[in-house]
C-alpha cells in the first residue's frame, strides 16, 4: 500500500480563523489526492479531488472559496479551512491512489477539527 | 446515482465465529467494490476489493462475495478476532480516477 501522513491530528480554533491541514504521500509521488470529511456517526463524503499542478475538483455543495486546496508538489496537498465556523467542525481525511492498484485509496490518519 | 447502503448499523459476534457484513447497491455502474476498516479518530484501512467481473475474492481471513443479480456485497471474516472490532465501510469506484463512494458503515464488535 501507500504511506500517507496527515498533520495535525487534532486542532482547536476560534471561529473566524483559518486552519491548514497537510497531507503527505511518503513513499511515492501522488499526482492525485482526495479530501474527505466525516461528521459524527456518518459516512465519509468526498469533498474534492486534488490534482498536482492544477486546480482541485470540488464535489457539488462544497464551497471552493472556503475549502482551499493546494497541491503544489507530488508529495504534498494542503486543505485550508478559511474563516472556520462551528459547523465546519468535523473529521477531515486525505487519501492517495495506489500505484499498482489504482482503484484502491490509502488514507491518512485524519484531522479532528473543532471550531469554538 | 449509485447508492450504497449498509442496513445494519451494528453487529456483535463471538470471538472465533464468522462475521458477515452486508452492503446493497442500487445500480450496476461500478468497476470495483472495496471494504475498509476504521478505528475511531483514525483513517480507514483498506481490507479487500473485488472487481465487477468476479463474484468472490479471498485474502486470508477476509472473503468478499459479490452477487450482481441481487446487487448485494458481503464481507466474511473468519475466524473473528477481538482486533476486528471496528467500523466497516463498503465503497465503490468507477474507473481508476474516480472517487470512492462510501456506505454508512457497520460497527462490528467481537465479544471475547
Amino acid at each position: 500500500g501507500a504511506v500517507v501522513s496527515q498533520h495535525p491530528s487534532r486542532v482547536i480554533c476560534k471561529s473566524g480563523t483559518s486552519v491548514k491541514i497537510e497531507c503527505r504521500s511518503l513513499d511515492f509521488q501522488a499526482t492525485t489526492m482526495f479530501w474527505y470529511r466525516q461528521f459524527p456517526k456518518q459516512s465519509l463524503m468526498l469533498m474534492a479531488t486534488s490534482n498536482e499542478g492544477s486546480k482541485a475538483t470540488y464535489e457539488q455543495g462544497v464551497e471552493k472559496d472556503k475549502f482551499l486546496i493546494n497541491h503544489a508538489s507530488l508529495t504534498l496537498s494542503t486543505l485550508t479551512v478559511t474563516s472556520a465556523h462551528p459547523e465546519d467542525s468535523s473529521f477531515y481525511i486525505c487519501s492517495v491512489k495506489g500505484v499498482l492498484a489504482k482503484n484502491i485509496q490509502y488514507f491518512g490518519a485524519g484531522t479532528r477539527l473543532s471550531v469554538l | 446515482d449509485q447508492q450504497v447502503k449498509q442496513n445494519s448499523p451494528s453487529l456483535s459476534v463471538q470471538e472465533g465465529r464468522i462475521s458477515i457484513l452486508n452492503c446493497d447497491y442500487t445500480n450496476s455502474m461500478f468497476d470495483y467494490f472495496l471494504w475498509y476498516k476504521k478505528y475511531p479518530a483514525e483513517g480507514p484501512t483498506f481490507l479487500i476489493s473485488i472487481s465487477s467481473i468476479k463474484d468472490k475474492n479471498e485474502d486470508g481471513r477476509f472473503t468478499v462475495f459479490l452477487n450482481k443479480s441481487a446487487k448485494h456485497l458481503s464481507l466474511h471474516i473468519v475466524p473473528s478476532q477481538p482486533g476486528d472490532s471496528a467500523v466497516y465501510f463498503c465503497a465503490y469506484s468507477r474507473g481508476g480516477n474516480e472517487k470512492l463512494t462510501f456506505g454508512t458503515g457497520t460497527r462490528l464488535t467481537i465479544i471475547p
